[in-house]
């Protein structure tokens, strides 16, 4: 089974705190995703990464960044965490091969709070 | 641009009633369609998809989705509902240029007994 894991499920942070979000997956998948979810907005892509150092934005990457520096670890940075970054952060993995094997693989989620 | 459209945010039904949730999308090019799962407090669990060929597509769970072109729809439906399909249901659109998600907003279903 692919596993897709996340750091933290809970995590309660400050205004201006350094945060880093990490995601691990154990399937060797080139793809990884971080998406936050907020209720009516579904699921918003903040980056993504096809291979080691190599990331890409997605629609809202404003106040992020991300580090992928092994092909099972993406990290997910907000450097100067906001209230308004309060949300459900949910990482995902998949193949980068044929679309019949493409589907993605999401973790837990974190939900972040900050104060 | 390529979007997807979950009209009803919420879905009350009883248990062992009927239920479709509903999904329209907006695409020019090659379409492949997911319905995703979110029971509380997990992640979200690929429920069924739509790639080619059928154009009704089932999970193990006695889910199903009809693929239809005309009306750009991939409506998820299943006969009789039980109290454990409570959950968050995703209608997602994949490009299969970047492998990006689109998502819907999502749809909640709540099954009483």
């Amino acid at each position: 089974d692919v596993k897709v894991t996340q750091s933290s499920r809970y995590l309660v942070k400050r205004t201006g705190e350094k945060v880093f979000l990490e995601c691990v997956q154990d399937m060797d998948h080139e793809n990884m995703f971080w998406y936050r979810q907020d209720p009516g907005l579904g699921l918003r892509l903040i980056y993504f990464s096809y291979d080691v150092k190599m990331k890409e934005k997605g629609d809202i990457p404003e106040g992020y960044s991300v580090s992928r520096e092994k092909k099972e670890r993406f990290s997910l940075i907000l450097e100067s965490a906001s209230t308004n970054q309060t949300s459900m952060y949910l990482c995902a993995s998949s193949q980068d091969s044929d679309i019949r094997d493409n589907e993605q693989f999401f973790g837990p989620g974190t939900r972040l709070t900050v104060l | 641009a390529q979007s997807v459209t979950q009209l009803d945010s919420q879905v009350p039904v009883f248990e062992e009633a009927p239920v479709e949730l509903r999904c329209n999308y907006s695409s020019s090019v090659s379409v492949y369609l997911f319905w995703y799962v979110q029971y509380p407090n997990q992640g979200l669990q690929l429920l069924l998809k739509y790639l080619s060929g059928s154009t009704l597509v089932e999970s193990i769970n006695g889910f199903e989705a009809e693929f239809n072109k005309s009306q750009t729809s991939f409506h998820l439906r299943k006969p009789s509902v039980h109290i454990s399909d409570t959950a968050e249901y995703f209608c997602a659109l994949l490009d299969g240029n970047t492998d990006k998600l689109i998502f819907g907003t999502g749809t909640r279903l709540q099954v009483f007994p």
